[in-house]
């Protein structure tokens, strides 16, 4: 699985958007982009993947750029549940194990 | 459609004693997957199991073993426990299609005293 690098945190206002960027510039043609997050002492949670065209769904926006080398994750209107770390991972689909980075700690505040 | 179930989710040992933890995927998903997750280590891949058979296997000792059942799901036994084993076990369960998108539980917190 290629390696990802994100900030190891950042901070956001209640209500504004969250954009989470990712660089994975060793990506290979035939891996995926997946995100995660893990709130504190929970379980890790699929947020969204993409191979190359933007995806969005009802709970995020992936915007991949054309190079495949980085992307961004977009959370549209931040909420206080929206606090925890968030993953990005580069992998294969046939890829049968998931590989946890350090991660993004997000935090929104009121 | 209810999500992974993963029960007991706390539990306490002492060293020496054995557990076993267990999981119940999403309704049709037929592969399991099983983690540690601590704070040191992060998240480590233990093994899959795909229609009752192991299909992967990460690189833990022989004292971790697990099975599926023909309802998919799943159980994960750790005997004679040591204090390293204190973490979060998390199961996850996927189609095991092309997408492989896994979806987690709650986790299991063992703690061993």
């Amino acid at each position: 699985d290629a390696k990802t690098t994100q900030p190891p945190s950042m901070d956001c206002a209640e209500g504004r958007a969250a954009n989470l960027p990712c660089n994975h510039s060793t990506i290979s043609g035939n891996e995926y982009v997946y995100w995660y997050r893990q709130i504190h002492s929970q379980g890790p949670q699929y947020i969204i993947h993409g191979l190359k065209n933007n995806e969005t769904n009802e709970m995020a926006s992936l915007i991949i750029t054309e190079d495949r080398k980085s992307s961004t994750l977009t959370l549209p209107h931040a909420t206080l549940r929206d606090t925890a770390v968030y993953y990005c991972i580069v992998r294969a689909p046939a890829g049968y194990k998931l590989s946890f980075g350090a991660g993004t700690t997000v935090t929104v505040r009121a | 459609k209810a999500g992974v179930t993963q029960t007991p989710r706390y539990l306490i040992k002492t060293r020496g004693q054995q557990v076993t933890l267990s999981c119940s995927p999403i309704s049709g998903h037929r592969s399991v997957s099983w983690y540690q997750q601590t704070p040191g280590q992060g998240l480590q891949f233990l093994f899959e199991y795909f229609s009752e058979t192991q299909r992967n296997k990460g690189n833990f000792p022989g004292r971790f073993s697990g099975r599926q059942f023909s309802n998919s799901r799943s159980e994960m036994n750790v005997s004679t426990l040591e204090l390293g084993d204190s973490a979060l076990y998390l199961c996850a369960s996927s189609l095991g299609d092309a997408k492989n998108i896994q979806y987690f539980g709650a986790g299991t917190r063992l703690s061993v005293l």
